[in-house]
């Protein structure tokens, strides 16, 4: 039972291009979580997808930044005209469904770590 | 908004020591408190808090929740380099969509040397 797959691991992008982030899900799990770690701070919450919907995008900045759960295939972050200050790791989770449960965990992927020149 | 704040922020300790980490934290209706460990790479999973008092232990980790004073501690006894890692709490609310978010601290750089 493979982990929370994320790809690609290291990507590294110019100012004004735009980067997208995969991340697929444990198998069995249809909750994905995507948060993103600043140099020297903890995790950020920015969006909670289930497949083909946006749950809660409450911590997503209100532009450039989406994201998607597709039916068919892995949930995407996108970033557009990437900035210097996207520079962070994003880091994807996990978590099974359930009636509202939460699941004891979420699990993580290893993290896209993106860094804008 | 949900707060929560991770002390100390770094600490440097010698194989053998025994260390404690603090965390404390403001949610509105909570429901659990996570302690995690990252280690240039996925967060790894180490304990869930819900109950006050009630210590869980895993080895040389161990871990109890406050729930009255708001703060949870994770001890780390006989130290290992290989415990040297950043150590992140998180909590998570009760209800709605937002229940399924974590609210994590900036996590305590834990190094130990040989």
């Amino acid at each position: 039972n493979a982990g929370v797959m994320q790809n690609p691991r290291h990507l590294v992008r110019r100012r004004g291009q735009e980067a997208r982030l995969r991340c697929s899900p444990m198998k069995g799990h249809s909750h994905v979580y995507w948060y993103r770690q600043l140099p020297e701070e903890g995790l950020k919450f920015m969006v909670y997808l289930q497949k083909e919907n946006i749950i809660d995008e409450s911590g997503m900045p209100k532009e450039r930044f989406s994201a998607e759960f597709p039916k068919e295939g892995p949930s995407i972050l996108r970033i557009q005209q990437v900035v210097r200050g996207d520079s962070a790791a994003y880091f994807c989770a996990s978590s099974p469904p359930g009636t509202g449960t939460f699941g004891n965990t979420i699990y993580f992927g290893e993290g896209s770590w993106l860094t804008v020149v | 908004e949900d707060k929560v704040v991770q002390s100390p922020l770094s600490l440097v300790v010698h194989e053998g020591d025994t260390v404690t980490l603090n965390c404390s934290y403001e949610v509105t209706n909570f429901r659990s408190l996570l302690w995690y460990k990252q280690e240039k790479k996925a967060p790894t999973f180490l304990f869930m808090l819900t109950s006050s008092g009630i210590e869980k232990k895993s080895g040389r980790l161990s871990s109890i929740l406050d729930k009255k004073e708001l703060f949870s501690i994770l001890n780390i006894t006989a130290t290992q380099t290989g415990d040297s890692a950043i150590y992140l709490c998180a909590v998570r609310a009760q209800g709605g969509g937002s229940a399924r978010q974590l609210t994590f601290g900036s996590g305590t750089q834990l190094t130990v040397l040989p």
